[in-house]
C-alpha cells in the first residue's frame, strides 16, 4: 500500500512489561512523527525524526519512551515499564521533507491497552 | 506555546444540509499553517483541508471550505450537502511555520442523520 502503516493495530501489556509499536512511513517520506491519542482527545506529539535524526524528544512524557530510525525508514517507538495511563492510541504520521507546512499523513494508529 | 479551541464537542447535521465546525487558535506568530483533519471510527486520521496563513483566499476541496478569519483566529470548517460518510470526529490543527510539530484541538463529533 502507498500509506503509512503501523503494527500490531492492538496491543494488550501487562503493567510493567515492554512494548514496541512500529511504524513503516510513506515511501520516500523523509519526516516521521509519533502522536499519543488518549481516549476522546486530540492526538499529542511525542517526538519527531527527520531521516535517522531525532530533531524533537520534547513530547516524550517519560524516560520510559524511546523512539528509532536507525536507517531513516521504519520506526519503533519503545516503551519500558508500560504503566496504565499509557493506555492510548499510537500514531506514526510522515512527511515529504518536514518543512514548514508539509502536510503530515497519519497512519491508523496502535490501540494499547494496559493492564 | 500554542493552543486550539474546539467548543462543540457534539454536532449533528441531516444529510444534504450544511453544517459549520469551530475553530480557535492562540499564537503569537504570523506564518503559520492550519489544518482540518477527519478521523472516522476505523480511526485513520485523514487531511479534509489546509490553510496557509499568508494566504487570504479561503481554502476550498469540493464540498469543503473554511471560513480563515486571522485577526480573530478563528478556522471555521463549512461542509456542504452533508454525506452518511462524513460521520466523524474534526480535528482542527496548527502547525507553526518553524516548527514541525502539529498542535490538535480535541475534536468535534459529526454525525450526519438521515
Amino acid at each position: 500500500g502507498a500509506g503509512v502503516s503501523q503494527s500490531p493495530r492492538y496491543k494488550v501489556a501487562k503493567r510493567g512489561q515492554d512494548v514496541a509499536l512500529r511504524c513503516d512511513p510513506i515511501s520516500g517520506h523523509v519526516s516521521l512523527f509519533w502522536y499519543q491519542q488518549a481516549l476522546g482527545q486530540g492526538p499529542e506529539f511525542l517526538t519527531y525524526f527527520q531521516n535517522e535524526a531525532q530533531l524533537d524528544k520534547s513530547g516524550l512524557p517519560s524516560d520510559r519512551f524511546f523512539a528509532e530510525r536507525p536507517e531513516g525508514s521504519v520506526s519503533t517507538l519503545k516503551i519500558q515499564r508500560t504503566q496504565q495511563e499509557d493506555s492510548a492510541v499510537y500514531l506514526c504520521a510522515s512527511s515529504l521533507a518536514g518543512g514548514p507546512g508539509d502536510t503530515q499523513y497519519f497512519g491508523p494508529g496502535t490501540r494499547l491497552t494496559v493492564l | 506555546a500554542q493552543t486550539v479551541t474546539q467548543s462543540q464537542p457534539e454536532m449533528s447535521v441531516q444529510e444534504a444540509e450544511t453544517v459549520t465546525l469551530s475553530c480557535t487558535y492562540d499564537t503569537s506568530e504570523s506564518n503559520y499553517y492550519l489544518f482540518w483533519y477527519k478521523q472516522p471510527p476505523s480511526r485513520q486520521m485523514i487531511l479534509v483541508i489546509r490553510q496557509e496563513a499568508y494566504k487570504q483566499q479561503n481554502a476550498t476541496e469540493n464540498r469543503f471550505s473554511v471560513n480563515f478569519q486571522k485577526a480573530a483566529k478563528s478556522f471555521s470548517l463549512k461542509i456542504s450537502d452533508s454525506q452518511l460518510g462524513d460521520t466523524a470526529m474534526y480535528f482542527c490543527a496548527f502547525l507553526d511555520g518553524t516548527a514541525s510539530k502539529l498542535t490538535f484541538g480535541t475534536g468535534t463529533r459529526l454525525q450526519v442523520t438521515l
